[in-house]
């Protein structure tokens, strides 16, 4: 256990439904990541939040919707999407300071039909 | 872009066998990390090195970083079947937000 939850663990979903990703960290950390991992891709960075401010979006399509209401809480909010956005959907937290480590939720695997 | 790019993409040896994986990058850094993924899990991370340090060692890893060759590697000895995962380099070089190459491949057979 990394200390970051994340739920559902897989989901699937028609392109016409609205849905939610959910991560808890329960480390004290300040900032949150979404990250997205496709097959024989790197690890693309959608969405930074710091002190549960949005600090970078990565060009990543309006049918994903960030949202951090606290700084232990980071929710990703899908509608509309296409096959093309199955991956496997991780969050992170970290401290913002210099080099921190990283720590992962064990992501949820979404599927779009 | 400093992206970690990592080397060989695939590697499969058997258990007892001594494991060495290369990253390397293009910009200067601040640090590097390495993490290791475990099949449609999340990452975890195994051991930072800063820009001013050569080698690192935490158990059965060690890690250098060659910053002339803007290079760093990764050697896993008397490698396990557990050790079967996917691993990762990621940059740091100016924010807190570290960049991730597309990993290597791990297979350790029993």
């Amino acid at each position: 256990e990394t200390g970051v939850t994340q739920t559902p663990r897989h989901l699937v979903m028609g392109m016409t439904n609205k849905k939610s990703l959910k991560c808890e960290q329960h480390l004290g950390h300040n900032a949150m990541y979404w990250y997205k991992q496709s097959a024989k891709k790197p690890l693309e960075l959608m969405f930074v939040y710091s002190l549960e401010e949005r600090v970078e979006n990565n060009s990543v399509p309006s049918r994903f919707s960030p949202e951090c209401p606290n700084s232990s809480h980071l929710f990703l909010h899908l509608h509309t999407l296409q096959p093309e956005d199955s991956a496997l959907y991780l969050c992170a937290s970290s401290q913002v300071n210099f080099g921190d480590t990283q720590y992962f939720g064990p992501g949820t695997r979404l599927t779009v039909l | 872009s400093q992206q970690g790019e990592e080397d060989p993409q695939a590697l499969s040896i058997q258990e007892g066998e001594n494991a060495t994986m290369n990253c390397s990058y293009k910009t200067s850094i601040n640090n590097l990390q390495w993490y290791r993924q475990n099949s449609g899990r999340g990452l975890v991370h195994l051991i930072l090195i800063r820009s001013n340090e050569r080698e690192k060692h935490s158990g059965r890893l060690r890690v250098t970083l060659d910053t002339s060759k803007k290079s760093s590697s990764l050697l896993i000895t008397a490698s396990r079947a557990a050790d079967t995962a996917s691993y990762f380099c990621a940059t740091e070089g100016g924010s807190y937000i570290p960049t991730f190459g597309r990993g290597t491949s791990l297979i350790v057979h029993p």
